[in-house]
């Protein structure tokens, strides 16, 4: 079955700090795709970054890079130089590509104090 | 992008009435639609995965005859919250899948409806 750790529930950090927010993943499919949305206080999700379980590159996207290893089953998240903005709750996510559904982490809050 | 558009926002409604919620593609066919409840600090819990034109599949622990999907047609899919109590007041949200181009099989995208914010009183 899988399932998704997201081992931090909350932090804060210092704006222009850097933050890294993990991701532990299980799955017994070969093939399956990881995700990171955000979710501000207004609720909707904003999608981030999607990953197939084929490519171990690492991405970079502005502020914000991405982590996988498939080695360790981890999929984690950096924002550097963070900015108040960059407060929300971060959820990464799961689906198999035998079974339709994402399932999420339980999130982590990120607090970016000014 | 794909837009899913989900009504209302937010809805407040009494004890033992019904609450639909609609999330509309747009631009896109949606042939699956997920259907996520959210309680305050919370990670989303699946609820349902409906397929259009058949029955709704629930997770494991959701009352299918409190939690009503219907998936029409392939641009529509609507949640009704029937008989509604205090403990049902949660944070409702629809993904459509979508797929992208030049992937093949398995290249799918998820898109999320704004949510719903229901308060039963």
């Amino acid at each position: 079955a899988q399932k998704v750790t997201q081992a931090q529930t909350e932090i804060s950090v210092v704006e222009k700090e850097d933050v890294t927010l993990d991701c532990v993943y299980e799955t017994r499919d070969t093939t399956y795709y990881l995700f990171w949305y955000k979710q501000p206080p207004s609720g909707e999700l904003v999608f981030l970054i999607r990953r197939n379980s084929f490519d171990e590159q690492n991405e970079i996207s502005g502020r914000y890079s991405w982590n996988f290893q498939k080695s360790t089953s981890s999929f984690n998240f950096t924002i550097t130089a963070s900015q108040v903005v960059d407060s929300a709750v971060y959820f990464c996510a799961l689906s198999e590509l035998g079974d339709d559904k994402i399932i999420f982490g339980k999130g982590t809050r990120l607090h970016i104090l000014p | 992008g794909a837009v899913v558009s989900q009504h209302p926002s937010r809805v407040i409604c009494k004890s033992g009435t019904s609450v639909k919620i609609e999330c509309r593609s747009l631009d896109f066919q949606a042939t699956t639609m997920f259907w996520y409840r959210q309680f305050p600090k919370k990670s989303l819990m699946l609820m349902a995965t409906s397929n259009e034109g058949s029955k709704a599949t629930y997770e494991q622990g959701v009352e299918k005859d409190k939690f009503l999907i219907n998936h029409a047609s392939l641009t529509l899919s609507t949640l009704t919250v029937t008989s509604a109590h205090p403990e049902d007041s949660s944070f409702y949200i629809c993904s459509a899948r979508t797929r992208r181009s030049g992937q093949g099989k398995g290249g799918y995208g998820y898109t999320f409806g704004s949510g719903t914010r229901l308060t039963v009183v």
